[in-house]
């Protein structure tokens, strides 16, 4: 597509249920980033995924987090046990290759956790 | 590490006068710094960039940005506001090897008055 991707634009889930947040980058980036954004702060790193490199996993903040990626395409973060402090938009970003500096923004999913 | 610091969590201006965003950057090596933009409900848009070419950067809608190593610091600036600026704006900066994740500033709601 022309951009990048991602669905549920919006979930409500209930507290102790997973989730999984879908994110179609650019075609052709060989990048892909997950960033989170709560209420009114900025975004939060939380992985990255280079190629068929090993990610960069430093971001999470929990092992309730994970994300995989299917080569250089999809790319889904599965949220386990979904607590209150979850809830915010989840941004997926993509970039063309390694050392190329624009990243572009998906529309985001937002969360909210009951 | 690298940070950001922006400096006003919210700016207010009359249609038509000018836009100062400021913005303050930590970073252990040469940076390439960024400003993003983001609309009510809209996906992050790149407003411009700095990566170590010219130190004045200009941007789309009339926005530019300049870098002063000196100061640290990679203020936004627009002549004369316009109703549609109003949105969240965030100052972002990066370090240019590999493929390394944004880091973000907290934003600034910047407001435009009729």
């Amino acid at each position: 597509g022309a951009g990048v991707s991602q669905s549920p634009s919006n979930k409500v889930t209930e507290k102790g249920k997973d989730v999984e947040l879908r994110c179609d980058p650019i075609s052709g980036h060989t990048a892909l980033y997950w960033y989170r954004q709560r209420l009114g702060q900025g975004l939060e790193f939380l992985i990255y995924f280079q190629g068929n490199s090993a990610p960069d996993k430093s971001g999470l903040p929990s092992d309730r987090f994970s994300a995989e990626r299917t080569g250089e395409s999809v790319s889904t973060l599965t949220i386990q046990r979904t607590q209150q402090e979850d809830s915010a938009v989840y941004l997926c970003a993509s970039s063309l290759e390694a050392g190329r500096e624009t990243q572009y923004f998906g529309p985001g999913t937002r969360l909210l956790v009951l | 590490a690298q940070s950001v610091t922006q400096l006003d969590s919210h700016v207010s201006v009359s249609e038509g006068t000018p836009v100062l965003l400021r913005c303050n950057y930590s970073s252990s090596y040469s940076p390439s710094l960024f400003w993003y933009v983001q609309h009510p409900n809209k996906g992050l848009q790149l407003l411009l960039k700095y990566t170590s070419a010219a130190t004045l950067v200009k941007g789309i809608n009339g926005f530019e940005a300049e870098f002063k190593k000196s100061e640290t610091s990679f203020h936004l600036t627009k002549p004369s506001a316009h109703m549609s600026d109003a949105a969240e704006y965030f100052c972002v900066v990066r370090i240019p090897s590999g493929n390394t994740p944004l880091v973000f500033g907290k934003g600034t709601r910047l407001s435009v008055i009729a």
